[in-house]
């Protein structure tokens, strides 16, 4: 079974501070992707990647920056938090670029 | 533009059958996913359609019509467990995954 976890379950943070969203997957895809999840939106891409050291944009790129050092991490960064970034956040990851994503089970983050 | 449309929420008797709606327009189409996500818990893979036609696993059956850019997730013999939202997301070319807002479904007893 495909695993992907996340570091945290649910975090706070103050606006302005750096957050770190980590993600580990075990079952050595190439790929792996950031989305966010807010309500009546859906789930909307903010960074994939497709190997080490690779990231391209998705959707809403701005705000967050990523780093993909090794293969099966995948670290969500944001570099001011700010209120409107609060949401769930989830990472995803896929063997073949057309294959199946698997979630993990998402950082509720909220920014007071 | 991207756009997939999907029902904000339904609600289904046990034990009884529901059709979930998907409705998309999207740049390129490389196939049509479902997920399942129960509440605070992360989405999980149900079904993948790329060729028309219905594809049939156990309870649940996924319809795919490229030509009308519609799909349908079809839920039989409805228990409480179904309880959750069902997302409908496609496969963009160049690899993306689009995904619709998700429709909530309640199943009553």
């Amino acid at each position: 079974d495909v695993k992907v976890t996340q570091s945290s379950r649910y975090l706070v943070k103050r606006t302005g501070e750096k957050v770190f969203l980590e993600c580990v997957q075990d079952m050595d895809h190439e790929n792996m992707f950031w989305y966010r999840q807010d309500p009546g939106l859906g789930l909307r891409l903010i960074y994939f990647s497709y190997d080490v050291k690779m990231k391209e944009k998705g959707d809403i790129p701005e705000g967050y920056s990523v780093s993909r050092e090794k293969k099966e991490r995948f670290s969500l960064i944001l570099e001011s938090a700010s209120t409107n970034q609060t949401s769930m956040y989830l990472c995803a990851s896929s063997l073949e670029q057309k294959e199946t994503q698997y979630f993990g089970p998402g950082t509720r983050l909220l920014v007071l | 533009g991207q756009n997939i449309d999907q029902p904000t929420e339904m609600t289904a008797t046990e034990g009884a059958i529901v059709q979930i709606n998907c409705t998309y327009q999207t740049s390129g189409f490389n196939g049509l996913f479902w997920y399942q996500q129960h509440a605070g818990e992360a989405p999980t893979f149900l079904s993948y359609n790329v060729l028309d036609g219905l594809e049939e696993k156990g309870r649940f059956s996924s319809f795919l019509s490229r030509s009308k850019g519609y799909s349908y997730l079809l839920l039989k013999e409805l228990q409480m467990k179904d309880s959750a939202s069902y997302l409908c997301a496609v496969m963009e070319y160049g690899n993306k995954l689009v995904f619709g807002a998700g429709t909530i479904l309640r199943v009553k007893s």
